[in-house]
């Protein structure tokens, strides 16, 4: 069955960095999303992508966020300077968009900020 | 930001015996309800959806019921089964179906004894 593929696993950096966390969405889907989960907190929205630009982001998706898709397959989510506040899991998703059809997610990044 | 709220957050049942995960939303412009389950160390898998057109969805062992009025899902399980012990997590997006970003609740950790 197709899936969401995240890459790094786990990312550790010191703050102040940039950090760029990439994503495979599935082949067929147009839609794809950015969510984060802060440890002990809910899943959060971050920024929705489509035709390849942003179709709608969250308060959380500050200026020093950033997503981009630069090729058919790869979508990334760059956070060019990075705070202890951004430490979490970051979960990549994305769906179809036809009627009724739900996301898909990958297993997600954690990302430690030092 | 409590627009989807599992007010449990775990519970036990006994294995074969059917499992109720309820959860509840307070904004009406919410159309399309999923459910989503967690493993540690994985990200969210899709499950089940309902739209609100609907009052039931059924998928094998597992219903979603929908009650508009009281702005009030439910996930049954049954029989529950070990492997469905997990974080399940109820989910609600807008009008536009699966293109909308994801309003997350907490979450109920759901242990299925043996």
């Amino acid at each position: 069955e197709p899936e969401v593929t995240q890459t790094p696993s786990h990312q550790v950096t010191q703050m102040g960095q940039e950090v760029i966390l990439r994503c495979v969405p599935i082949s067929n889907h147009l839609y794809f999303y950015w969510y984060r989960q802060i440890l002990g907190q809910k899943v959060e929205f971050l920024v929705s992508f489509y035709n390849n630009e942003i179709s709608e982001k969250s308060e959380i998706f500050d200026d020093q966020f950033s997503v981009e898709r630069p090729d058919g397959s790869n979508f990334t989510l760059k956070i060019r300077s990075t705070k202890l506040e951004d430490s979490a899991m970051y979960f990549c998703a994305s769906s179809e968009g036809q009627g009724s059809q739900p996301q898909h997610f990958g297993d997600g990044t954690r990302l430690s900020i030092l | 930001d409590q627009q989807v709220k599992q007010n449990s957050p775990s519970l036990s049942v006994q294995e074969g015996r059917i499992s109720i995960l309820n959860c509840d939303y307070t904004n009406s412009m919410f159309d399309y309800f999923l459910w989503y389950k967690k493993y540690p160390a994985e990200g969210p898998t899709f499950l089940i959806s309902i739209s609100s057109i609907k009052d039931k969805n059924e998928d094998g062992r597992f219903t979603v019921f929908l009650n508009k009025s009281a702005k009030h899902l439910s996930l049954h399980i049954v029989p529950s089964q070990p492997g469905d012990s997990a974080v399940y997590f109820c989910a609600a997006s807008g009008a536009n179906f699966g293109n909308e970003k994801l309003t997350f609740g907490t979450g109920t950790r759901l242990t299925i004894i043996p």
